[in-house]
C-alpha cells in the first residue's frame, strides 16, 4: 500500500515564484492535513479538509492555498514564495467519523526559498 | 481554539535512565490524544489513546490518558541511544489534528 504520497521531496525556489506540493492518499481517508515544520519545532497546521470539496484554516495560513476536488488529493500552493516559508512540510491524512484512525503522513518535501 | 502542550521542551539523560514526557491539551470535543515519534524524517505513530486510565504498552514505551485532568504521559524505561528523537504529542478534536511543539530527547551513551 502506498500510504500518503508527497512529491517532490525537495525544492528550491526563488522570491516570489510559485509552486504546487502534491498530496495523495489511497486510503479512502476523509481528512486530510498540511503542517510545516520549523528547524527544532513542532507542527503547525497550515490547512485542513474534512473532505471533498470542503477546506478550512489552521494555525499559520498566509501566503497558501489548497483545493480538495477528490477524496484522494489535497494539494498545496504557493503563490508569492517568501524566504519564511522556508520549512519541511508534511501532508497527513486520517479517518474521522464514529471511530478515529491515527493521521498517516507522507515523507514530506523541503523547500528553501532564496 | 484547540491547543496542546508539551513538556519538558528538551530532555537530556543517560542511556538505561527512565524517562517521562507529558502532554495537556484543551480542545473542543475531545475524540483522541497521540504520541509519533520523529527522527530525521517524518513522524512515526506509537500510540492513540481514546479512554481514561488505560495504559498502552509497546516494549519499553507505555502511555496513559487522563481525560478528566487533560493530560497524557509517555514514559520510556531503560533509554538507549536510538531513542532520541522529537516525541509529538497530538490531539484529535471536532475536526483539527493539532500538534504540540514536541519534546526533544537526547540520550547519551
Amino acid at each position: 500500500n502506498a500510504g500518503v504520497t508527497q512529491t517532490p521531496k525537495f525544492r528550491i525556489l526563488k522570491i516570489g515564484q510559485s509552486m504546487t506540493l502534491q498530496c495523495t492518499q489511497d486510503m479512502n481517508h476523509n481528512y486530510m492535513y498540511w503542517y510545516r515544520q520549523d528547524p527544532g519545532m513542532g507542527l503547525k497546521l497550515i490547512y485542513y479538509s474534512v473532505g471533498a470539496g470542503i477546506t478550512d484554516k489552521g494555525e499559520v495560513p498566509n501566503g497558501y492555498n489548497v483545493s480538495r476536488s477528490t477524496t484522494e488529493d489535497f494539494p498545496l500552493r504557493l503563490e508569492l514564495a517568501a524566504p519564511s516559508q522556508t520549512s519541511v512540510y508534511f501532508c497527513a491524512s486520517s479517518y474521522l467519523q464514529t471511530g478515529v484512525t491515527e493521521a498517516f503522513f507522507g515523507q514530506g518535501t523541503r523547500l528553501t526559498v532564496v | 481554539e484547540d491547543k496542546v502542550v508539551q513538556s519538558p521542551l528538551s530532555l537530556v539523560v543517560h542511556e538505561g535512565d527512565t524517562v517521562t514526557l507529558n502532554c495537556s491539551y484543551e480542545v473542543t470535543n475531545f475524540r483522541s490524544l497521540l504520541w509519533y515519534k520523529q527522527e530525521k524524517k517524518a513522524p512515526t505513530f506509537l500510540f492513540m489513546l481514546t479512554s481514561s486510565g488505560i495504559e498502552k504498552k509497546s516494549g519499553r514505551l507505555s502511555s496513559i490518558l487522563d481525560k478528566k485532568e487533560l493530560f497524557s504521559i509517555l514514559n520510556i524505561t531503560a533509554t538507549q541511544t536510538g531513542d532520541s528523537a522529537i516525541y509529538l504529542c497530538a490531539v484529535t478534536g471536532n475536526e483539527k489534528l493539532t500538534f504540540g511543539t514536541g519534546t526533544r530527547l537526547t540520550i547519551i551513551p
